[in-house]
């Protein structure tokens, strides 16, 4: 099935412990994104790449880092997560960046940052 | 920059009755629009897009250049419409931006 999956779905994490959320799609989609969902504010773009090792910063970079060394999968880290950081996550793909394309969207992870 | 506002967080409408989720959008230039929406336990899913003019599930949404605004319009509601719906722009090619979302609850 074609689809984008997310892991974990569910973390609770403490101050400035790093974690790494994964993200992984088998569509051959050459772009992927990162957000995150926070009530009142809708979704908002973490960071985006248009293919395998290029990446660039969305609107809320800050305190995130990615990577992408293989098309179909694209992490998100955390250094140092912050309380503030406690949002829910979706990673998304499209086949290009072209500005028709739909995006897929995962499941979604649910972060607590304690 | 680009921005999308939607108006109402929630929208509450009883089955039969026409329904009209607001959008509108801040973009210099020719914008590409799209409604998405999540059903409860569902992902977030593409309703419909500006581009492809279409009707789906009954949903229509006409972009209104002068107006910025993408509003999204069925005339019938049904209760398995009830959902959260985005408005989302992409301007640049790259970085699509999403509204705050309204959720649209459609009481029997």
């Amino acid at each position: 099935e074609a689809q984008v999956t997310q892991n974990p779905r569910y973390l609770i994490t403490v101050t400035g412990k790093k974690l790494t959320v994964t993200c992984s799609q088998n569509m051959n989609h050459e772009y992927m994104s990162w957000y995150r969902q926070d009530p009142g504010l809708g979704l908002r773009q973490i960071y985006y790449s248009m293919n395998v090792e290029v990446t660039d910063k969305g609107d809320v970079p800050e305190g995130y880092k990615v990577s992408r060394k293989e098309k179909r999968n694209f992490p998100l880290i955390l250094e140092s997560p912050s309380p503030n950081q406690t949002s829910l996550y979706f990673c998304a793909s499209s086949l290009t960046s072209g500005r028709y394309n739909e995006q897929f969207f995962g499941p979604g992870t649910r972060l607590t940052v304690l | 920059a680009q921005r999308v506002t939607q108006p109402e967080k929630l929208l509450s409408v009883f089955k039969g009755a026409p329904v009209e989720l607001k959008c509108n959008y801040s973009y210099s230039g020719s914008p590409e629009l799209f409604w998405y929406v999540q059903y409860s336990r569902q992902r977030l899913q593409l309703l419909l897009r500006h581009i492809s003019r279409e009707s789906i599930k009954g949903f229509t949404a006409d972009l209104n250049k002068g107006e910025t605004s993408f509003h999204l319009k069925k005339p019938f509601a049904q209760e398995e419409d009830s959902a959260m719906y985005y408005c989302a722009l992409n301007g640049a090619g790259n970085m699509l931006t999403f509204g705050g979302g309204t959720r649209l609850m459609v009481k029997p």
